[in-house]
């Protein structure tokens, strides 16, 4: 009965690929959010929804493309792959929306490797 | 330019000992600080959230203080268990601009029995 989910657990691919990681929450939540941990632990926010509307955009490479087809799904999509992509990316959501976070509920992460 | 800062250092204590871990901040105006916990290979696990108005927060062996002058949390673990080894983040959202969690790089914490 997993809250926030995510596929695949791990992707292993080549620089120039494009490639798509999945999350889904059942938890009700209104907010949508993807985070991209780095090798030295830093966890950043990359992308917000809320309700499918996008309310944060952060300095992120429009390589990188979020795609909400519904309030409980927000997938996202990588074109191009670089080296400087391997990251751990974790999903997460929480009730509210920016200005009312609430506690924030992660999936298990995807490890991007990018070779 | 802002910044969170905990301790890149593991901190090593015994069983049964209190843990207690800190969360300096520069340049925020902080609404909420929140603590999580992870694990290798997992995502963060929500444990305490504090508001810019409370000095204390308690849940079960938790405890999470929030010093707007200082601009500093501080999360203990009392009793603390092997069980407790995991590195905890902080997660700060401003009260102004981007209302968005930034975090900090994590303490890594080992309980030896």
């Amino acid at each position: 009965d997993t809250a926030v989910s995510q596929t695949p657990k791990y992707l292993v691919t080549q620089m120039g690929n494009d490639k798509s990681i999945k999350c889904e929450q059942n938890l009700g939540h209104d907010t949508m959010y993807w985070y991209k941990q780095d090798s030295k632990k830093f966890l950043k926010i990359m992308f917000s929804y809320n309700n499918k509307e996008l309310i944060i955009n952060e300095t992120v490479p429009n390589r990188f493309s979020p795609k909400s087809p519904d309030k409980a799904h927000l997938n996202l999509h990588i074109n191009s792959l670089e080296l400087g992509d391997s990251a751990v990316y974790f999903c997460a959501s929480s009730q509210g929306r920016g200005g009312m976070t609430y506690e924030q509920y992660f999936g298990p992460g995807t490890r991007l490797t990018v070779t | 330019s802002q910044k969170i800062e905990q301790n890149s250092e593991a901190l090593n204590i015994q069983e049964g000992k209190t843990a207690t871990l800190t969360c300096n901040y520069t340049n925020y105006s902080p609404a909420y600080l929140q603590w999580y916990r992870q694990d290798p290979g997992r995502g963060p696990v929500f444990l305490l959230l504090i508001r810019e108005n409370e000095k204390e927060k308690r849940k079960e062996r938790l405890k999470v203080t929030f010093d707007t002058t200082l601009k500093q949390s501080l999360f203990h673990i009392t009793a603390s268990q092997p069980a407790d080894s995991a590195t905890y983040l902080c997660a700060l959202e401003p009260n102004t601009g981007r209302r968005a969690l930034t975090f900090g790089s994590g303490t890594r914490l080992q309980v030896q029995p």
